[in-house]
């Protein structure tokens, strides 16, 4: 597609459930991002991709968050045993590369709600 | 990646030009300043970005002082629609990975 598409867009979960969020980059961008939102807040980096290279897996807040990338493309973000400060707005970005004169296109978010 | 400091809101009138500020005394000359805004409930859209010159596309312009410590992101006709929050970034140029988002400024364009 055009852009970065992310599903589901709206995510209502029972808190101890285990979750996982999708993000499709744009075709060709090699480098995937996820980031999250928490209600009136900035942007919290959580994981980068880049090409078969490990991940950068330092703002991960906890060992129950994990992500995945496959085939270089599609990635998938799981949060085990959700909690209710796990609610927030989780953000993918793709970029071409990882050079900074490449620009990020971010996806219009999952909203996750623990309850 | 060094720290950008952005005011944490301005006003401006419909149809004049919103000019947004951004200090980054600590950047390295191998570092690019970066712009996004992101419009509530969406998710942040790239405006532009630069390294030493000054850039315009038909989103805004920017502004990079001589000795690059600072920064001006201008919207030259601001409408409501630019309403936002709008972030200022530094990136190393190679090998940039993740990018630091700070808290940005709130612009609100008044009628």
């Amino acid at each position: 597609g055009a852009g970065v598409s992310q599903s589901p867009s709206n995510k209502v979960t029972e808190k101890g459930k285990d979750v996982e969020l999708r993000c499709d980059p744009i075709s060709g961008h090699t480098a995937l991002y996820w980031y999250r939102q928490s209600l009136g807040q900035g942007l919290e980096f959580l994981i980068y991709f880049q090409g078969n290279s490990a991940p950068d897996k330092s703002g991960l807040p906890s060992d129950r968050f994990s992500a995945e990338r496959t085939g270089g493309s599609v990635s998938t973000l799981t949060i085990q045993r959700t909690q209710q400060e796990d609610s927030a707005v989780y953000l993918c970005a793709s970029s071409l590369g990882p050079q900074a004169n490449y620009g990020y296109t971010f996806g219009s978010g999952t909203r996750l709600t623990v309850v | 990646d060094a720290k950008t400091t952005q005011p944490t809101s301005m006003d401006c009138a419909e149809g004049r030009a919103a000019n947004l500020p951004c200090n980054h005394s600590t950047i390295s000359g191998n570092e690019y300043v970066y712009w996004y805004r992101q419009i509530h409930s969406q998710g942040p859209q790239y405006i532009i970005h630069g390294l030493k010159n000054n850039e315009t596309n038909e989103m805004a312009s920017l502004i990079i002082t001589e000795d690059r410590k600072s920064s001006t992101l201008i919207l030259p006709h601001a409408t409501l629609r630019d309403t936002a929050v709008y972030y200022c970034i530094v990136r190393v140029r190679t090998n940039a990975g993740k990018s630091t988002f700070g808290d940005g400024t709130t612009l609100t364009v008044k009628p």
